[in-house]
């Protein structure tokens, strides 16, 4: 159980153009959904915390601009990555938790979409 | 801010030794601190919850130590074996909002 997909799995895009990356919860409903960034070699950063039917939470130094996220239903989250440039070429991972309330619940990751943008 | 070290970078060892991964972080308020194993761009794996009222955890071949006082994390593995070959992560659940701050990893080859 606690099943959470990504897709696509890699994309290739040119410099301008938008990118959507989905993450979903296959068995359960996720009401917070995180997205995380990590470049080559390095650790992952949060990007934002998403919850279902409200705006999304962005850490301090992400553009919201740059990075729309939509949580419209209970199993799915969009990150929508806009005019794509080379330095946003990165691994791009989200995670979901159950939703439960519970202080530090588990949150369950996704496999991750790998962009690179030309 | 919460910020998660991890030490070595990079380790290399012979399959069959025993070996010590290293976390610490700078704000000892943490709900949780988890270890996670990731292999060459893939997502990531759970090996380990320890809780904060918790001291260590242990499955199979891992076992994963917590102090708490001194914002500190280990993580045990046994009898290493060439599949154990990842980079392992920690992070700590801390602050509103269940954050897991993630440390920099550790990179273990296990060689035959």
């Amino acid at each position: 159980g606690a099943v959470v997909s990504q897709h696509p799995s890699w994309v290739i895009c040119k410099s301008g153009t938008s990118v959507k990356i989905e993450c979903r919860s296959l068995d359960f409903q996720a009401t917070t959904m995180f997205w995380y960034r990590q470049f080559p070699k390095q650790s992952l950063m949060l990007m934002a915390t998403s919850n279902e039917g409200s705006k999304a939470t962005y850490e301090q130094g992400v553009e919201k601009d740059k990075f729309l996220i939509n949580h419209a239903s209970l199993t799915l989250s969009t990150l929508t990555v806009t005019s794509a440039h080379p330095e946003d070429s990165s691994f791009y991972i989200c995670s979901a938790t159950t939703g439960t309330g519970a202080i530090a619940e588990t949150q369950y990751f996704g496999p991750g979409t790998r962009l690179l943008v030309l | 801010k919460q910020e998660v070290t991890q030490i070595p970078a990079a380790l290399s060892v012979p399959e069959g030794e025993n070996l010590v991964l290293n976390c610490s972080f700078t704000d000892s308020a943490i709900y949780n601190l988890q270890w996670f194993r990731q292999d060459p761009g893939k997502g990531l794996t759970s090996l380990l919850l320890i809780q904060s009222s918790q001291r260590e955890q242990t499955s199979g071949r891992l076992n994963a130590s917590l102090d708490k006082s001194s914002g500190r994390s280990t993580l045990y593995i046994a009898a290493s074996q060439p599949g154990d070959s990842a980079t392992y992560l920690c992070a700590a659940t801390s602050g509103g909002g269940n954050k897991l701050t993630f440390g920099t990893g550790t990179q273990l080859k296990v060689e035959l």
